[in-house]
């Protein structure tokens, strides 16, 4: 049974560019959401996807966008990069019928660095 | 705003002693409470999650739910120095869906 899976695992970047992160979630899972970890941090959610629709969203800005496949696999892209934008990206996925008994599992992150 | 509060540690305790865990909430209507370990420089690994007050125990590992009290706890026995890690608390809120607010977690650290 595979786990969250998750890519590139480490990327460097320059400000400004773009950057796509990829997801696929645990077998099973039909929602996706998005983490962005900085150092010393705890995970901060930044949107999830279920049915291919953004569901909810925390409190990050347009740069960053999302889309959710018919597969339920997910990509997460961050546009205009800054360099606080460095950060580990995690990807969590659960069944949304669970209810009250679900389990969140995260992928391995995405490790950025803005330069 | 809603919040999940942690001591920052970090927490020594001696290895086979009881390390106890301690995290508080703002948000009243939070339905399920997880417990997250974090080595350094790896993602958040789950523990355990609760959703009904008292004790869920699994293994050396035991939460704690007190809703009315807006707090959770994680009891670790006989703690081996591999446990020493970042123990993250988070809350899904009042929403029902799925997401986590977490606290900045607790560092743990148990010397052999």
């Amino acid at each position: 049974d595979a786990g969250v899976t998750q890519s590139p695992t480490h990327l460097i970047k320059t400000r400004g560019q773009q950057v796509t992160l990829r997801c696929s979630p645990k077998s099973g899972h039909d929602t996706v959401s998005w983490y962005q970890q900085a150092l010393g941090q705890g995970p901060q959610f930044i949107f999830q996807y279920y049915e291919e629709e953004e569901r909810q969203r925390g409190n990050f800005p347009d740069r960053f966008s999302g889309h959710q496949f018919p597969n339920y696999s997910s990509e997460l892209n961050v546009n205009a990069l800054l360099l606080g934008d460095s950060a580990l990206y995690l990807c969590a996925s659960s069944w949304e019928r669970a209810g009250s008994g679900n389990t969140i599992y995260f992928g391995e992150g995405s490790w950025l660095t803005v330069v | 705003q809603k919040e999940v509060e942690q001591n920052s540690g970090p927490l020594s305790v001696p290895e086979g002693a009881i390390a106890s865990l301690n995290c508080t909430y703002s948000d009243r209507g939070s339905q399920s409470f997880f417990w997250y370990r974090q080595y350094s420089g790896k993602s958040p690994e789950l523990i355990m999650f609760i959703y009904s007050n008292g004790d869920k125990e699994d293994g050396r590992f035991t939460a704690q739910l007190n809703k009315a009290s807006q707090y959770v706890s994680l009891l670790i026995r006989d703690s081996q120095p591999s446990d020493s890690a970042t123990y993250l608390c988070a809350v899904i809120g009042s929403s029902g869906y799925s997401t986590l607010t977490f606290g900045k977690g607790t560092m743990l650290l148990v010397s052999p």
